[in-house]
């Protein structure tokens, strides 16, 4: 099956601080991405929508201006957190739908656990 | 009130058992349903898709109601290998056919 990869797998970070995160997809290209967001004993929740070569859309309650989203080829999209706060951790997932295949399939990364201290 | 609900567990049960989940979800405009899997710590993996008339894969039998907007996943003769918190999720149409979590149901099978 198709293959998303997500670097760095975690990262521990002070408080203020900026972290990217990348998420790539190996196996097809992806036009989409997805950025999720999961707090412990929650569930996933979508902050964005990535467009390859357009602007993301972001959920309601999600700071664009926080959250940078750059999608800028078919196989990369990378998230920013900026100036990250303690209550920015949680753990990062990126998920990409595979249009071209045989079924409409979202594939999800191995996740980003981030740590603000 | 949430778009999908679950009981968060967790159930514990014994190897052998059969064991049900169920999931209810408010937006009656939901077109595609799935469960997924997912260990701690780790991404979601793709369970099993859901259809109206019932589907089955292998130990796992899956059910949608439209009419009540309840979603279950049985699990027959758990093994400890099925413990996990597993997720139901629902597409609404339109737009980018969002994926919407419920929070996880815990499983936890013992010897």
């Amino acid at each position: 099956g198709a293959v998303v990869s997500q670097h760095p797998s975690w990262v521990i970070c002070k408080s203020g601080t900026s972290v990217k995160i990348e998420c790539r997809s190996l196996d097809f290209q992806a036009t989409t991405m997805f950025w999720y967001r999961q707090f412990p004993k929650q569930s996933l929740m979508l902050m964005a929508t990535s467009n390859e070569g357009s602007k993301a859309t972001y959920e309601q309650g999600v700071e664009k201006d926080k959250f940078l989203i750059n999608h800028a080829s078919l196989t990369l999209s990378t998230l920013t957190v900026t100036s990250a706060h303690p209550e920015d951790s949680s753990f990062y997932i990126c998920s990409t739908r595979d249009s071209g295949g045989a079924t409409d399939t979202q594939y999800f990364g191995p996740g980003t656990r981030l740590t603000v201290l | 009130r949430k778009e999908v609900e679950q009981d968060p567990g967790p159930f514990n049960v014994p190897e052998g058992a059969t064991v049900a989940f169920n999931c209810t979800y408010s937006n009656s405009a939901s077109q595609s349903f799935f469960w997924y899997r997912q260990d701690c710590r780790k991404e979601p993996k793709l369970l099993m898709s859901v259809y109206s008339s019932g589907n089955e894969d292998g130990r796992f039998t899956a059910q949608l109601n439209r009419a009540s907007q309840y979603i279950s996943l049985l699990i027959r003769d758990s093994k400890l290998s099925d413990s996990a918190t597993y997720l139901c999720v629902v597409i609404h149409s339109g737009g980018y056919n969002k994926l919407i979590f419920g929070a996880g149901t815990r499983l936890a099978v013992h010897p």
